[in-house]
């Protein structure tokens, strides 16, 4: 069993829609939990970082955080064909004193296409 | 742009061929983290630097391996390459090791022939 599941889609919705997508994972050390947005052929970039139960907004995503059901999930308001992408989930851990372990574990991620 | 740069962009080579891929970190990070990632099997870390040292290690295979200079760009040494090794190869930046956060760059493509 890999240590974060994410379905990877395809998603289609059409604009204006809103997504959610999803992350379980099983390793009790993850706390720290970022979402990245990956365009086709680029590098991940870095879209939310979060580490405590609850949510976070900016813009028009929310990070969504249950540490307790170990579930994460990210939400696109009012979708663009612009985040058609591949939307990937990543956690780490620390060590007792702060420091990261350094290794970000990431989902398979969910291909998301917006359409006009 | 993340301010991560990698070179080269594409690298197209023979098995058993040994070959280096360069990374530039953003301007202050003293992290330098490699990724690979392939359809099968996702972004998968391999190895983390930190101010010249090696700190973590993921499955990096040993026909892999990498390192960190004084002026903090990074190479990755894959040699006697197999089929397998066909993937992206993304380097990471972050600005020290109190920070979860990492910047990718846009990769290196890796075709073994």
């Amino acid at each position: 069993q890999k240590e974060v599941e994410q379905d990877p889609g395809p998603l289609s919705v059409p604009e204006g829609a809103i997504v959610s997508l999803n992350c379980t994972y099983s390793n009790s050390a993850f706390q720290y939990f970022m979402w990245y947005r990956q365009y086709s052929r680029k590098g991940p970039e870095l879209l939310m970082y979060t580490y405590s139960s609850g949510n976070k907004e900016d813009g028009r995503f929310t990070a969504q955080v249950d540490k307790s059901s170990k579930y994460i999930s990210l939400f696109i308001r009012d979708s663009q064909p612009s985040d058609s992408a591949t939307y990937l989930c990543a956690m780490s851990a620390r060590y007792a004193g702060g420091t990261s372990y350094g290794k970000l574990t990431f989902g398979q991620g969910t291909i998301l296409t917006v359409h006009p | 742009d993340s301010g991560v740069t990698q070179t080269p962009k594409h690298l197209i080579t023979a098995t058993g061929q040994r070959v280096t891929l360069r990374c530039s970190p953003r301007s202050g990070d003293l992290s330098v983290y490699w990724y690979q990632q392939s359809l099968d099997q996702g972004l998968q870390f391999l190895i983390q630097y930190y101010n010249g040292e090696e700190r973590a290690k993921g499955n990096i295979l040993e026909r892999f391996s990498a390192q960190q200079f004084p002026d903090l760009h990074s190479e990755l040494n894959l040699s006697s390459l197999e089929l397998g090794d066909s993937a992206l190869y993304f380097c990471a930046s972050s600005s020290s090791v109190l920070t979860d956060t990492q910047y990718f760059g846009p990769g290196t493509r890796l075709t073994v022939l």
